[in-house]
């Protein structure tokens, strides 16, 4: 049983460009997570969603950032006109259920550099 | 809405000694779990342990274990025995019912041999 997939690990864009991160859940897990993690910092909550779902997106920039979670696919987080400030690590976590006690997996990440 | 505080930026202990990685939290929900999270050079997010608050004993993972003080709003972390292995980034992390992790902003573990 694989865990939580992302990819790429590593992608560098230049201002303006997109940005379209992937994250797989772990097999049978339908709830994910992504959180943004900037240099010597903890782990920002970005959006929640279930499947073709968005629960909560209170951690989302109102601009340039969307996510979905389709039926059939891995998890996309895009990021458009990408800016200096969008660099950082970008974590997907999936769990079974969206109770409390149930653990989160998380993912490798993906580093974002813009250059 | 919930808040995690680690008030210790960085720490160092010698091999094979004691070491508590502090984490105060608050929150408005009365049911929440908390944890304690590892991540390596690898950046891999790991889970060391994790506390249900409704729950009074001290949860314990071989040598991991946790000081939750409830009415205090306290969950640090001990590791016992220390081993270079150990060296990494420490998250504390707060879940309420149906809500996302909230993440403290680390402390960085030097395990000097």
């Amino acid at each position: 049983n694989a865990g939580v997939m992302q990819n790429p690990r590593h992608l560098v864009r230049r201002r303006g460009q997109e940005a379209r991160l992937r994250c797989s859940p772990m097999k049978g897990h339908s709830h994910v997570y992504w959180y943004r993690q900037l240099p010597e910092e903890g782990l920002k909550f970005m959006v929640y969603l279930q499947k073709e779902n968005i629960i909560d997106e209170s951690g989302m920039p109102k601009e340039r950032f969307s996510a979905e979670f389709p039926k059939e696919g891995p998890s996309i987080l895009r990021i458009q006109q990408v800016v200096r400030g969008d660099s950082a690590a970008y974590f997907c976590a999936s769990s079974l259920r969206g109770l409390g006690n149930t653990e989160a997996f998380f993912g490798q990440g993906t580093r974002l550099t813009v250059v | 809405a919930q808040t995690v505080t680690q008030s210790q930026p960085e720490m160092s202990v010698q091999e094979a000694e004691t070491v508590t990685l502090s984490c105060t939290y608050d929150t408005s929900e009365s049911d929440y779990y908390l944890f304690w999270y590892k991540q390596p050079p690898s950046r891999q997010m790991i889970l060391v342990i994790r506390q249900e608050a409704y729950k009074q004993q001290n949860a314990t993972e071989n040598r991991f274990s946790v000081n939750f003080q409830k009415a205090a709003k306290s969950f640090s972390l001990k590791i016992s025995d220390s081993q270079l292995g150990d060296a990494a980034m420490y998250f504390c992390a707060s879940k309420g019912g149906n809500t996302p992790l909230v993440f403290g902003k680390g402390t960085r573990l030097s395990v000097i041999a």
